[in-house]
């Protein structure tokens, strides 16, 4: 009963470097989501997919780059990473977009960016 | 737009009670609520529907405002394990497939 997985848990890397974040869900959801959470901020979505091969940008997708080349799978990649990307990110899904459909979030990376 | 919580944090004591507000601007389909210990992943803890009754889970329930576009999650007789800080998710007219989450209300709960 895994849900949501989130690879890698931690991460440092140095500015420039790049890297990609992978989120599986094994619940068969069609929607999946990218968040960064800051201090103070709440939750931001970066990205989201409502399904296999499709991607969408949401509030904060500026330096972030992702695919859903399989349902199960939403990858978040960082081209040339940014001090300012220092931050959790959680991924999340769920089966539709219906109002009544809660999120499942995974249990982040925490990411940080010398 | 991100809806406005309130308050930013809350200290109790066991077995006193708190409520937490959530409003929004726009009109919304649903609103959503989370709870988050430091350190995890946003836990779910109930959806409240446009249209729909007020939820209840264990000694928490919440409540939606349609004309004022505001939610309120109710602690009652709150207990250690209510700690951590609860988020409002809204769905509203034009982000429909996109959960907008508050900044989020501390809650600490002390014995």
């Amino acid at each position: 009963n895994a849900g949501v997985t989130q690879t890698p848990k931690f991460r440092v890397l140095k500015t420039g470097q790049s890297m990609t974040l992978l989120c599986a869900q094994d619940m068969n959801h069609e929607y999946m989501y990218w968040y960064r959470q800051d201090p103070g901020m709440g939750l931001r979505l970066i990205h989201y997919s409502v399904g296999e091969g499709t991607t969408a940008k949401g509030e904060v997708p500026d330096g972030y780059n992702v695919s859903r080349l399989k349902k199960q799978n939403f990858l978040l990649g960082l081209e040339s990473a940014a001090p300012s990307q220092t931050s959790v990110y959680f991924c999340a899904s769920t089966r539709t977009a219906y109002s009544n459909q809660p999120q499942h979030f995974g249990d982040g990376t925490r990411l940080s960016i010398l | 737009q991100q809806p406005v919580q309130s308050p930013q944090a809350v200290i109790l004591r066991e077995g006193e009670d708190a409520v937490i507000n959530c409003s929004s601007s726009k009109a919304l389909y649903s609103v959503h609520w989370y709870r988050q210990k430091h350190g995890e992943a946003p836990v779910f803890l109930m959806i409240l529907l446009k249209g729909g009754e007020q939820k209840g889970h264990e000694k928490i329930s919440a409540s939606f405002n349609e004309k004022k576009q505001q939610s309120s999650l109710y602690l009652t007789a709150s207990q250690l394990s209510y700690s951590g800080t609860y988020f409002c998710g809204t769905l509203s007219s034009g982000s429909a497939r996109q959960l907008t989450f508050g900044s989020g209300t501390q809650l600490t709960v002390l014995p």
